[in-house]
């Protein structure tokens, strides 16, 4: 069963702290990996995409990570903001056939940005 | 570039009410998801079209909720009657035909079933 477990469940760091995401997942057969950013009330936004060579991807203080073998990734914040705060998701894609993918959503993880 | 676009945004209603939500995907997007993420959870996948062709609807609890994409355009989702376990975030979301990997979503649909 395609699966995407993300940790820790939630998180609270203080502002200008860095922090590391976690997230392993079971889809199989693997075709990208994806982190999204989900502000409270609003719909997710893309932050990274990664294919099974790329080992890591940044986007100005994101980076995140991709063991393709170990099938985990992470998503590492440098100098966390107050904006950063949000639920963090990690969808991973399969192609499903027929030239089209699915996707597995992880629950994602709950960051607490405080002053 | 607009953005998907879905309305309302807020909606309370009591149980065994109707509700339809609102979508309007990005121009040019043929496919056009539903999700239903209940608070704490990742969104879960309802239904999903390819223009006005349903691709997988597995998910859907077609005996209360229903979705329709008649133009292959803008689509809405209905929930009828609707349970106090409904309550949560409907998403939109829409790609490009066979990038199903690269979605865009929108702001979602609070519902709250009382």
């Amino acid at each position: 069963k395609n699966q995407v477990e993300q940790s820790p469940q939630s998180l609270i760091i203080l502002e200008g702290k860095n922090c590391t995401l976690q997230c392993n997942y079971t889809v199989s057969p693997f075709s990208n990996l994806r982190w999204y950013k989900q502000d409270t009330g609003r719909g997710p936004v893309s932050l990274t995409i990664m294919t099974f060579s790329e080992n890591t991807k940044s986007n100005g203080r994101y980076t995140a990570t991709l063991d393709a073998d170990t099938k985990q990734s992470s998503l590492h914040i440098t100098a966390s903001q107050l904006s950063d705060s949000a639920s963090y998701i990690c969808v991973v894609s399969f192609h499903s056939g027929a030239g089209s993918y699915q996707l597995t959503f992880g629950k994602g993880t709950k960051l607490s940005v405080i002053p | 570039e607009a953005g998907v676009a879905q309305s309302p945004r807020y909606k309370i209603i009591e149980k065994r009410q109707s509700v339809a939500f609102w979508c309007n995907p990005i121009s040019g997007h043929a496919t056009l998801y539903w999700y239903q993420q209940i608070l704490g959870q990742g969104p879960k996948l309802l239904i999903q079209f390819q223009n006005n062709g349903v691709v997988d609807d597995s998910q859907l609890p077609k005996d209360r909720f229903s979705a329709e994409r008649l133009k292959g355009v803008d689509s809405t989702l209905k929930i009828q009657p609707a349970k106090l376990e409904d309550s949560a975030v409907y998403l939109c979301a829409s790609s490009l035909r066979g990038r199903e990997y690269e979605q865009y979503f929108g702001p979602g649909t609070r519902l709250t079933v009382t």
